[in-house]
């Protein structure tokens, strides 16, 4: 168990709508990243946020958004969802902004867009 | 264009054996590397990491060695055991921020220790 939840663990929703997925990071750390896993294009980096404030953007769709909340928990929001979005979601979670620190992964929420 | 590359997408190595998995990369800017280790139904976990001033770093059965001229990164595992039969993902990051700071990873490497 590293610490990082992630809900919920399933989603299954249809094209066109919005979902949210909501990360939890451990005790203690800044830092929360967004990472998507598909099956052809492995796991990919969306966003980064730290203590607050978006600290980094990787390959997030317009479509995409995110925040982190004052107690350091983040959201991350997908709208207008396209089959293709269809996904594991991972949040990740490190003690300072700096990304060669490790990051603590998260169980994932897997999404499915029918 | 993928900036970590990890070719072999399985492979297979007895209990007890050495386990070698490998990893190329292609942008210069990358300055700190780690391996993460996965189970299914489970995030990455992550098992070890060099930077790109040391050439090699050890913990337990587990040695990386980094090939800076060359791009090349590899996970040595001594000895192999059944437990370590998961998918093994190769990541980089720069430390100066002109990037993106979160992981770029490879595609993963499903290593499977046969009995």
């Amino acid at each position: 168990d590293s610490g990082v939840t992630q809900t919920p663990k399933h989603l299954i929703t249809a094209t066109g709508q919005r979902v949210t997925l909501r990360c939890s990071p451990r005790s203690g750390d800044l830092s929360v990243y967004w990472y998507q896993q598909s099956l052809d294009q492995g796991l990919q980096f969306l966003i980064q946020y730290y203590n607050g404030e978006e600290r980094a953007k990787g390959n997030i769709l317009e479509r995409f958004s995110a925040q982190q909340f004052p107690d350091l928990h983040s959201e991350l929001n997908l709208s207008s969802l396209e089959l293709g979005d269809s996904a594991l979601y991972f949040c990740a979670s490190s003690p300072r902004g700096r990304s060669y620190n490790e990051q603590f992964f998260g169980p994932g929420t897997r999404l499915t867009v029918l | 264009d993928q900036q970590v590359k990890q070719n072999s997408p399985s492979l297979s190595v007895q209990e007890g054996r050495i386990s070698i998995l490998n990893c190329d990369y292609t942008n210069s800017m990358f300055d700190y590397f780690l391996w993460y280790k996965k189970y299914p139904a489970e995030g990455p976990t992550f098992l070890i990491s060099i930077s790109s001033i040391k050439d090699k770093n050890e913990d337990g059965r587990f040695t990386v060695f980094l090939n800076k001229s060359a791009k090349h990164l590899s996970l040595h595992i001594v000895p192999s055991q059944p437990g370590d039969s998961a998918v093994y993902f190769c990541a980089a990051s720069t430390y100066s921020g002109g990037g993106a700071d979160g992981l770029t990873f490879g595609k993963g490497t499903h290593l499977i220790i046969q009995p």
